[in-house]
């Protein structure tokens, strides 16, 4: 019940386009849904969160959709550019972050 | 933002020796700390949480005996792999945390044991 599941494992994207990352949890007490992105050799740094009391929140080209009742939500990356090639982890927290298992993006130019 | 420090960036050491990691919170108090282990091309596994100035709360499968955790203060902690092994060879990272629960990530450490 602790297990967030992340998908695709991979992804490879044409500069320009759409990439969306897809998480799902079990656990209804998790109450902090934060995305990280992580450069090779390099700690996680936080992209965009959200609380469930919302269903979308974006901050310039990412945006998170939350869907409560399917407990699920995702990472979008608008007009994806080759800088944002990493790999992406989704986390969910009811006081400890718990990791989805990642996915490496690829943006090619 | 959050400034968080790790040191050292990387270290190699030999099997059967023991290694610290500092941790710093360079602009905020850390109530809280995490710290995290990571194999290439894996996501990141909490090892165990500590509060200023209490023991550390290991997860189910860490040795707290080989992994030694001290949250002295509010803006250090230190991680001491004991007597290092091969397997051990990891990237660890700390994230402390302040009272808004909100969890910052250091740079990582990169420890090979050979």
């Amino acid at each position: 019940q602790q297990q967030v599941k992340q998908s695709p494992q991979s992804l490879i994207v044409q500069k320009g386009g759409i990439s969306i990352i897809n998480c799902a949890y079990e656990n209804t007490a998790f109450d902090y849904f934060p995305w990280y992105q992580q450069f090779p050799g390099k700690g996680p740094a936080l992209l965009i969160a959200i609380r469930p009391d919302v269903s979308e929140k974006k901050e310039g080209r990412f945006t998170i959709s939350f869907n409560k009742s399917a407990k699920q939500f995702s990472l979008h990356i608008m007009d994806s550019q080759p800088g944002d090639s990493a790999t992406y982890f989704c986390a969910a927290s009811g006081g400890k972050l718990i990791f989805g298992q990642g996915t490496e993006l690829s943006v090619k130019p | 933002g959050a400034v968080v420090s790790q040191h050292p960036s990387w270290v190699i050491c030999k099997s059967g020796t023991s290694v610290k990691i500092e941790c710093r919170s360079l602009d905020f108090q850390a109530t809280t700390m995490f710290w995290y282990r990571q194999f290439p091309k894996q996501s990141l596994m909490l090892m165990a949480t500590s509060n200023e100035g209490s023991k550390a709360t290991y997860e189910q499968g860490v040795e707290k005996d080989k992994f030694l955790i001290n949250h002295a203060s509010l803006t250090l902690s230190t991680l001491t792999v004991t007597s290092a092994h091969p397997e051990d060879s990891s990237f660890y990272i700390c994230s402390p945390s302040e009272q808004t629960r909100e969890q910052y990530f250091g740079p990582g450490t990169r420890l090979t044991v050979t």
